[in-house]
């Protein structure tokens, strides 16, 4: 079993809806929550970061932590065309790294 | 904040010719980097984390002869490509934590090499 799981997507849907990303994990170890946005060919941007359960609201952006369930999720509101990106949900790990899954792969047409 | 830069953006090289990549934490110190490949339509794989001052940790499966890592100051960090083939052509990124945060890291914005 993979340490991160993601849905790679695609994922299409159109300009302004609600998107949802979800990704679990299997180490209740994990204790450190990060969203990243990777478009084509450049360096992953963080979006947003959170070490406790519940709701942590930036803009647009909702991201959601489950410990119970090892779970989490990322919603995106009014999505835009520029969105259009590849999610990531690293996972804090032991030295400092992050533990990455394959990522989900999210398309916004208008 | 947290800008962290990489150069060159774009290399190509001859095979068995080494090549270095730079990448520099330009607003924050950073005594941790990590060195990432990717390859297309693939995540992000971690090659190694470099420490400010001491030896770079390799990870299982990649080659420290090969992937020479310098990490000589607070804000600068190097991978070095030895005796580049073919296979080497890929998108590495680096990244840096923030010495007063916790676990995110923040990302330059990758060097694709291409080994002819």
């Amino acid at each position: 079993q993979k340490e991160v799981e993601q849905d790679p997507g695609p994922l299409s849907v159109p300009e302004g809806a609600i998107v949802s990303l979800n990704c679990t994990y299997s180490n209740s170890a994990f204790q450190y929550f990060m969203w990243y946005r990777q478009y084509s060919r450049k360096g992953p941007e963080l979006l947003m970061y959170t070490y406790s359960s519940g709701n942590k609201e930036d803009g647009r952006f909702t991201a959601q932590v489950d410990k119970s369930s090892k779970y989490i999720s990322l919603f995106i509101r009014d999505s835009q065309p520029s969105d259009s990106a590849t999610y990531l949900c690293p996972l804090s790990g032991g030295y400092n790294k992050l533990i990455f899954g394959a990522g989900t792969r999210l398309a916004v047409h208008p | 904040g947290a800008v962290v830069s990489q150069h060159p953006s774009w290399v190509i090289c001859k095979s068995g010719t080494s090549v270095k990549i730079e990448c520099r934490s330009l607003d924050f110190q950073a005594t941790t980097m990590f060195w990432y490949r990717q390859f297309p339509k693939q995540s992000l794989m971690l090659m190694a984390t470099s420490n400010e001052g001491s030896k770079a940790t390799y990870e299982q499966g990649v080659e420290k002869d090969k992937f020479l890592i310098n990490h000589a100051s607070l804000t600068l960090s190097t991978l070095t490509v030895t005796s580049a083939h073919p296979e080497d052509s890929s998108f590495y990124i680096c990244s840096a934590r923030d010495m007063s945060g916790y676990y995110e890291q923040y990302f330059g914005p990758g060097t694709r090499l291409t080994v002819t």
